[in-house]
């Protein structure tokens, strides 16, 4: 069965640090991969996506991700966090019914 | 171009009653979806439609209800509301083809006391 785990619960980073959310996914074929964020009390919002070919997708808001086939992951990352980027980002696959498979989430807190 | 829309943002039931939560979208998606989400949990699938007249049951469809009779429309209904329903409810549909991804309404949050 396909699933998203998401070892992560909470991660802190200074602002202006390197940022990395780590993704792990279950799969039999080519995985469709998403990450999306979302703020409090909002919806869920899109930050990129992983069809197939260039392996490194470049997203919204200055993230990016990488597909490693071999580890089963597409971590997110960000070079350089801003106070704003607080928020829970969620790692989902696509399922065989053409909906989304989420992980748990992983909540962001930025610290000054 | 409002996108996906749900109503009500914000609810408290009392063990039993019943209520439907609206869903309406504008963009001609024929793939609409019925997530709760539950704190630490992630998003979980309740029920989904392929198109109008056409549903079927996702991950946690246990006391929920839903119909399709237009493309714009789909509302989730529950019947006798238990405390285990209480959950934040987010409607969403799919965009077609190679520019698929999911559009979110903003969603409901429930309380059933």
């Amino acid at each position: 069965a396909q699933s998203v785990t998401q070892p992560d619960i909470h991660i802190t980073v200074s602002e202006g640090a390197s940022l990395e959310l780590r993704c792990n996914y279950s799969y039999g074929a080519t995985p469709y991969l998403f990450w999306y964020v979302q703020s409090p009390g909002q919806g869920l919002q899109l930050l990129l996506k992983y069809f197939s070919g260039d392996t490194l997708v470049q997203g919204i808001k200055g993230f990016e991700a990488e597909f490693k086939r071999s580890q089963s992951s597409f971590n997110l990352r960000k070079p350089s966090v801003h106070w704003s980027d607080a928020a829970e980002y969620f790692c989902a696959v696509g399922g065989s019914q053409g909906n989304l498979i989420f992980g748990k989430g992983t909540k962001l807190s930025v610290k000054p | 171009n409002a996108g996906v829309t749900q109503t009500p943002k914000f609810r408290i039931l009392k063990i039993g009653q019943s209520m439907t939560l609206q869903c309406t979208q504008d963009m001609n998606h024929n793939y609409m979806y019925w997530y709760r989400q539950d704190p630490g949990m992630g998003l979980k699938l309740i029920y989904y439609s392929v198109g109008a007249g056409i549903t079927d049951k996702g991950e946690v469809p246990n006391g929920y209800n839903v119909s399709r009779s237009t493309t714009e429309d789909f509302p989730l209904r529950l019947e006798l509301a238990a405390p285990s329903q209480t959950s934040v409810y987010f409607c969403a549909s799919r965009s077609p083809g190679l520019n698929e991804k999911l559009f979110f309404g903003s969603g409901t949050q429930l309380s059933v006391l």
